[in-house]
């Protein structure tokens, strides 16, 4: 069954420095997603993506984070400066264009900022 | 801006036994979709409900959308281990992309 796939699974740095979470959508997919959930709290919506653009962004997704589809196949997140707050776990998730908001999620990078 | 609450916050419930979720919405809901996250890991789709009164099943899992769409119930039958996680439920409301999400409701199944 295809997945979504997310590398790394773990990811330690030092704040100020820059990270980018990888994901491999689901190949046939046309929306595409990050989500962060920090520790005990709820999955919150960062941002989706569609035909090579950004259509939605929550207020979290700042001026400090990018996204970028390079290749066709991959979906990166990019933080350029890294904050403490930033710690959580990221989800990658992607749609087919059709069957309204069924999402299908990656196993998540966990993001550690010291 | 939506927001979704779930209740219980946890439940722990001897395996065989039947238990309920619920999660309530502060707006109308459009599409409302459940997923089950395992401790670490991602979300994983169970069902989406987009009609009023509409109820799905699968396999020991069932969830209905009531009639004035603003609250959903997930029912688990005859529950196994293999049921133990984190539910969610999501919403998605007219003219956005994103799915908003429930504050999660914990289940444990003791043997």
């Amino acid at each position: 069954e295809p997945e979504v796939t997310q590398t790394p699974s773990h990811q330690v740095t030092q704040m100020g420095q820059e990270v980018i979470l990888r994901c491999v959508p689901i190949s046939n997919h046309l929306y595409f997603y990050w989500y962060r959930q920090i520790l005990g709290q709820k999955v919150e919506f960062l941002v989706s993506f569609y035909n090579n653009e950004i259509s939605e962004k929550s207020e979290i997704f700042d001026d400090q984070f990018s996204v970028e589809r390079p290749d066709g196949s991959n979906f990166t997140l990019k933080i350029r400066s890294t904050k403490l707050e930033d710690s959580a776990m990221y989800f990658c998730a992607s749609r087919a264009g059709t069957g309204g908001r069924k999402l299908f999620f990656g196993s998540g990078t966990q993001l550690s900022v010291l | 801006s939506q927001e979704l609450e779930q209740s219980p916050q946890s439940l722990i419930v001897q395996e065989g036994k039947n238990l309920t979720i619920n999660c309530t919405s502060s707006k109308t809901l459009y599409g409302l979709y459940w997923y089950k996250q395992k401790y670490g890991e991602g979300l994983i789709f169970l069902m989406m409900l987009q009609k009023g009164g509409e109820e799905k099943s699968h396999e020991k899992i069932t969830a209905k959308l009531d009639e004035k769409k603003q609250q959903s119930s997930l029912h688990i039958t005859a529950s196994q281990p293999s049921h133990a996680g984190i539910y969610l439920c999501g919403a998605d409301s007219r003219g956005n992309e994103k799915l908003t999400f429930g504050t999660g409701t914990r289940l444990t199944i003791i043997p």
